[in-house]
């Protein structure tokens, strides 16, 4: 089974500061790699999708990178609102099982 | 407008049954796999299967196989997860959500269910 490992597990920023978390598979996923921000008590919202695709209605700030085992989400320029948890996600192509890593909470410094 | 709205909290004893439930609405139910996620109090997120409603195929990850039962029901849009006989660890909060295929062959969690907590007493 894929295993994601994100790093790091909390990350405090500033608001206005770039910020960039890294999930790595177990084994080459290509791009089939989602990123989701949950904030406390609420559902997680999906953001990036394909590695690289950004979510409609997501702010443009928001970016991710990557292939095979090494993927990034960037945040360009922190806004108090940006302060939650983000996972990242493997689905597979067919049966969409998925794969979440554990999470990385982002904190105000 | 797609909506997914999951049953309410439910309060529970170890040994008991429970079905919770996640209404789909403003697109086509039967045309989407529906996702399962678990979230325990303090931890991040578990993949537990999914279900296509159209076949009720289910399909469960490892650690939830045998542990847990999807289920849909077509005429009423809505999807299932039950237990026979919960346990104390089974406290979490349970989410639903569908799962989109785009054009270039990606899945993702496009919609999520506002989460139902269980909470399970020994």
């Amino acid at each position: 089974d894929i295993q994601l490992t994100q790093s790091p597990s909390f990350l405090s920023a500033s608001v206005g500061d770039r910020v960039t978390i890294t999930c790595r598979a177990s084994q080459d996923i290509s791009n089939y790699l989602a990123w989701y921000q949950q904030k406390s008590g609420k559902a997680p919202k999906l953001l990036i999708y394909a590695a690289s695709s950004l979510q409609r209605g997501v702010p443009s700030r928001f970016s991710g990178s990557g292939s095979g085992r090494e993927f990034t989400l960037t945040i360009s320029s922190l806004q108090p609102e940006d302060f939650a948890t983000y996972y990242c996600q493997h689905l597979e192509t067919y049966p969409p099982k998925s794969t979440f890593g554990q999470g990385t909470k982002l904190e105000i410094k | 407008e797609v909506q997914l709205v999951q049953s309410g909290a439910e309060v529970k004893k170890s040994g008991e049954s429970l079905k919770i439930s996640c209404k789909a609405s403003g697109y086509s139910f039967t045309n989407y796999w529906i996702a399962w996620v678990r979230q325990m109090p303090g931890k991040g997120l578990e993949s537990m299967g999914i279900i296509y409603p159209s076949d009720s195929d289910a399909r469960y990850s490892p650690s939830f196989q045998g542990q847990v039962t999807f289920s849909a029901d077509e005429s009423i849009n809505t999807a299932y997860l039950q237990w026979s006989s919960l346990k104390a660890s089974d406290t979490a909060t349970y989410y639903c959500a569908r799962l989109f295929y785009d054009s270039s062959g990606h899945y993702m969690c496009d919609y999520w269910g506002q989460g139902t907590l269980v909470t399970v007493s020994s």
